[in-house]
C-alpha cells in the first residue's frame, strides 16, 4: 500500500531563513510525487511535482524539492522564508491504481515569524 | 477562465437535513474528484468522475451520492447530515486520465459544513 508522512505537524522559522518540510513516502513503484500549499481559508495551490523526470524540481515561490529513491523522502525546500509563505503544505503521492487518485499527507504548517 | 467553483462557501444544517454542494469547472477536465479536509488528517476522497455518467467511490464514501451528468458540474448531496460530517470539502479536477498529460489537480476554495 502507498503511504505519505509529514514528519513535522508544524514548523517556525524566522524570516530570511531557510525553509525545510520534510516527507516521506511508501510506495512500491516509483510514485508521483507532489506538494501543495494551503493558504488560510483557501484552496490547494500547486506548488511543485515529481513525475520521474528530474529528480530536483523548482515550484513556484521559490520552493523545490529533491526526489530521493534510496531514503524514500521528497522533501520541500526554500533558501529565505518570507512571511507570505505561512501556510499549510501538504505532501501528496499518487496512487498506483489510478495516477489521479492521490493520498496526502496530514499536513505541516509553516510559521514565519519577523 | 474561472477554474474550480463551489457553491455554497459555508453552510450550517440539522443533523438528519439533506443538501447538495456545488462543483463546477470550466477548462474541460474529464476527471473530478470530491474531498473533505479535517484536522490532522489531510485530506481524504470521498467519490470522484472519470467522465460523464462515470462515478466511483472513493475512500470515505458513505453517507455522500455523486452524479455526473455533464463535464462541467460534479455535485455532491448529502442524503441525511449527520456531525460526524462536519468538515471542509474540497473539489478539485484533473485534464488527464491515468498516466497520460498534465495530472495537476486544481482545487476549489472549498466549502465550510458545520452538522448541528
Amino acid at each position: 500500500a502507498q503511504s505519505v508522512t509529514q514528519l513535522d505537524s508544524h514548523v517556525s522559522v524566522s524570516e530570511g531563513t531557510p525553509v525545510l518540510l520534510r516527507c516521506n513516502y511508501s510506495s512500491s513503484y516509483s510514485p508521483s510525487l507532489f506538494w501543495y500549499v494551503q493558504h488560510p481559508n483557501k484552496g490547494l495551490q500547486l506548488l511543485l511535482k515529481y513525475t520521474s523526470a528530474a529528480t530536483l524540481v523548482k515550484g513556484i515561490n521559490g520552493f523545490e524539492a529533491e526526489f530521493k529513491k534510496s531514503e524514500t523522502s521528497f522533501h520541500l525546500t526554500k533558501p529565505s522564508a518570507h512571511m507570505s509563505d505561512a501556510a499549510e503544505y501538504f505532501c501528496v503521492v499518487s496512487r498506483m491504481d489510478s495516477s489521479y487518485k492521490l493520498i496526502f499527507g496530514s499536513g505541516t504548517r509553516l510559521l514565519v515569524r519577523p | 477562465n474561472a477554474g474550480v467553483t463551489q457553491t455554497p462557501k459555508f453552510q450550517v444544517l440539522k443533523t438528519g437535513q439533506s443538501m447538495t454542494l456545488q462543483c463546477a469547472q470550466d477548462m474541460n477536465h474529464e476527471y473530478m474528484s470530491w474531498y473533505r479536509q479535517d484536522p490532522g488528517m489531510g485530506l481524504r476522497l470521498i467519490h470522484y468522475s472519470v467522465g460523464a455518467g462515470i462515478t466511483d467511490q472513493g475512500e470515505v464514501p458513505n453517507g455522500y451520492n455523486v452524479s455526473r451528468s455533464t463535464t462541467e458540474d460534479f455535485p455532491l448531496r448529502l442524503l441525511s447530515a449527520a456531525p460526524s460530517q462536519t468538515s471542509v470539502y474540497f473539489c478539485a479536477s484533473s485534464y488527464s486520465l491515468a498516466g497520460v498529460g498534465d495530472m495537476t489537480q486544481y482545487f476549489g476554495p472549498g466549502t465550510r459544513l458545520l452538522v448541528l
